[in-house]
């Protein structure tokens, strides 16, 4: 089992849509969770970050983070063509602050 | 930005051949890492730094080595290039915000090994 699993995609949601990306866990000690966007040929960038359990808000991005299920979503509200990227998941808690990413998940927002 | 950049973006070399990529930052972080990502395995840690001439390994050590003689730089080797070494090279840094840490990436170097 992968530490940090994502479905791979695409996911395929009309503009205007509100976009949910899945990810699960397999370390019952993080205590620490990230998304990043990386759009093709770049390098990733920092959406959220959430560690304590509940949902996190930021814009048009939530975070929800439930520690006892493994599980961290990511909901993008009013999505745009703009939004159409890869989202990797991370979980960090190890030392020297390293994190463990998923393998992503494509996101395609359709006009 | 973080401050970070990594050169060189783009290399090609042989088989066999040794190559370094270097990163760069001007913002004194201490934590330094660098990660190559493939279609199918995401960003994977290859090695990491704590410090001056403190470094680590990460999952995918095998066949890269790493310095740093100074806080801005950090260097990885691939001593002698291969074909499965060919994948797109991310350097980050390590940020305290909030109250913990947090990754930024630099821009990437892209490898073909021939």
């Amino acid at each position: 089992q992968k530490e940090v699993e994502q479905n791979s995609g695409p996911l395929s949601v009309p503009e205007g849509a509100i976009a949910s990306l899945n990810c699960t866990y397999s370390d019952r000690v993080s205590q620490s969770f990230f998304w990043y966007r990386q759009y093709s040929g770049k390098s990733p960038e920092l959406i959220m970050s959430i560690y304590s359990n509940g949902d996190k808000e930021d814009g048009r991005f939530t975070a929800q983070l439930n520690k006892a299920s493994q599980y961290v979503s990511l909901l993008i509200r009013d999505s745009q063509p703009s939004d159409s990227a890869t989202y990797l998941c991370a979980r960090g808690g190890g030392t020297a602050s390293k994190l463990t990413f998923g393998t992503g998940t494509r996101l395609q927002v359709t006009l | 930005d973080a401050g970070i950049t990594q050169s060189p973006r783009h290399k090609v070399t042989e088989t066999g051949t040794p190559v370094t990529l270097r990163c760069h930052q001007t913002e004194n972080h201490r934590y330094m890492y660098w990660y190559r990502q493939d279609p199918g395995h995401g960003l994977r840690l290859i090695h990491y730094s704590y410090g001056v001439k403190d470094t680590d390994k990460g999952e995918v050590s095998d066949g890269y080595s790493v310095s740093r003689s100074k806080t801005e730089d950090f260097l990885l080797t691939l001593e002698s290039a291969t074909s499965s070494q060919t994948s797109v090279y991310f350097c980050a840094i390590s940020e305290r915000g909030s109250g913990q840490e947090t990754q930024y990436f630099g821009p990437g170097t892209r490898l073909l090994v021939l």
